[in-house]
């Protein structure tokens, strides 16, 4: 079945490091990836998403590029700020909508001035 | 837009009770999804309704029903609530009807369950 494993940190950062959180999936097919991010006390909201393969999604700053060889969507940012600290939850939309989103365990991310 | 609206947003029962939670999805979204979120397990599917059917079920007892009216609103039920069911219910509409450009969820802040 369809699944997705993503390093569960916490991951600690100073202000202005470089940021990876590594996505790997598993999919019959080739689903639609996307990274969510959860803010203290909110929902998810989606940071980025990528429907086919060597697509590259961006917004904030943060970048990930769909990469069908090695099944990865993995999340980088060349420069985080304090306000970036949140929880990111990388997830799968499979080919059909008559299948369920997969998400990944979130990765807790902190970062420090 | 309007964005996706749950209610209440804060719900303190006692054992044994029931619960019922409402989702209001974004205008013209077919697809609600519920989740539940606990620090220990993470965030959990729930079930997905589509057009008042449910689409797909996740692995929860049946003490967790659902069901979706026809303008989209949907409301999840819990019975007989046990300390576990403490969580954050998080409801997700989307349009989802096949196409890629639609497969995007939108969450709403969620509903915060305390099971005293």
């Amino acid at each position: 079945g369809n699944s997705v494993t993503q390093m569960e940190g916490p991951v600690t950062l100073s202000e202005e490091a470089f940021l990876t959180i590594n996505c790997t999936y598993t999919a019959t097919g080739y689903p639609s990836l996307f990274w969510y991010v959860q803010y203290p006390g909110e929902g998810l909201q989606l940071l980025l998403k990528a429907t086919k393969a060597d697509d590259k999604g961006s917004n904030k700053g943060f970048e990930a590029t769909y990469r069908k060889e090695t099944t990865s969507f993995h999340l980088e940012k060349g420069s985080v700020q304090v306000s970036d600290s949140a929880v990111y939850f990388c997830a799968l939309s499979p080919k059909t909508s008559y299948d369920k989103v997969i998400f990944g365990p979130g990765t807790s991310l902190s970062v420090i001035p | 837009k309007a964005g996706v609206t749950q209610t209440p947003r804060y719900l303190i029962k006692t054992r044994g009770q029931q619960v019922t939670l409402s989702c209001s999805p974004i205008s013209g979204h077919r697809s609600v999804s519920w989740y539940q979120q606990t620090p220990g397990q993470g965030l959990q599917f729930l079930f997905e309704y589509f057009s008042e059917t449910q689409r797909n079920k996740g692995n929860f007892p049946g003490r967790f029903s659902g069901r979706q009216f026809s303008n989209s609103r949907s409301e999840m039920n819990v019975s007989t609530l046990e300390l576990g069911d403490s969580a954050l219910y998080l409801c997700a509409s989307s349009l989802r009807d096949g196409s890629f450009s639609t497969d995007t969820q939108y969450f709403g802040p969620g509903t915060r369950l305390t099971v005293l």
